[in-house]
């Protein structure tokens, strides 16, 4: 079965550092999808970024990175120069090949960043 | 900018109840999903539905579900006689191409379901 574990339950950072939130993954199949989404205090899902297992470079999206090391099936993103506005929880997911034919997602439990001023 | 919309953002029900909650995807995707987080915990996939079908669901999704894309727009999830451990966040999300295509999956606001 699929399995989705974010080690981290809290994360701490100063403003303006970088942080890198862990993300490992269980999976036999070879075409997957890896996600990362943001949960505010307000209860909303958004999407930060998106890596294909068959993507060789990692994805970037303004500040946020994947940095995907597939032998170690790993996808951490790395959030850049953080900002106050990013204290969130973090969403660490995978979508792969289902019963049916088509692809579902699997979450992690998530991490809770708080940024520091 | 497209979103997707939900209604109600909160329900409140009591146990054995039938409720409905409505979702409107983005009007050019193709893909639905209804996932169920309850509270504090991690979010989990409950349905998907493409060309009017369901196309994959989960072990929560049983006969007390249902999913149904009753016009062009509008696509709703309910649930016959509900029970306490429903209480959660239900959030809609869709894409275009599908979680194979790849890409962005758009949320919805999500509707707080309270089952007393």
């Amino acid at each position: 079965a699929q399995k989705i574990t974010q080690t981290q339950p809290g994360m701490f950072v100063q403003e303006k550092e970088a942080v890198t939130l862990d993300c490992t993954y269980d999976t036999s199949d070879q075409s997957y999808g890896l996600f990362w989404y943001k949960q505010p205090s307000s209860g909303e899902m958004i999407f930060l970024i998106y890596q294909g297992s068959y993507d060789e470079q990692n994805a970037t999206e303004g500040r946020y990175s994947l940095n995907f090391q597939k032998a170690r099936k790993s996808a951490n993103l790395v959030i850049s120069a953080s900002q106050l506005g990013d204290s969130a929880m973090y969403f660490c997911a995978m979508s792969h090949p289902a019963s049916g034919g088509s692809y579902i997602p699997t979450f992690g439990r998530g991490t809770s960043l708080i940024v520091h001023p | 900018e497209p979103e997707v919309t939900q209604t109600p953002s909160h329900q409140v029900t009591q146990m054995g109840q039938e409720v409905i909650l409505r979702c409107v995807p983005i009007s050019n995707h193709l893909y639905f999903y209804w996932y169920r987080q309850i509270l504090g915990q991690k979010v989990e996939f409950l349905v998907s539905f493409y060309n009017n079908e369901i196309s994959e669901k989960s072990e929560i999704f049983d006969d007390q579900f249902s999913v149904e894309r009753p016009d062009g727009s509008n696509f709703t999830l309910k649930i016959r006689s509900t029970k306490l451990e429903d209480s959660a966040m239900y959030f809609c999300a869709s894409t275009q191409k599908g979680l194979a295509g790849i890409g962005e999956q758009f949320f919805g606001p999500g509707t707080r379901l309270t089952v007393l």
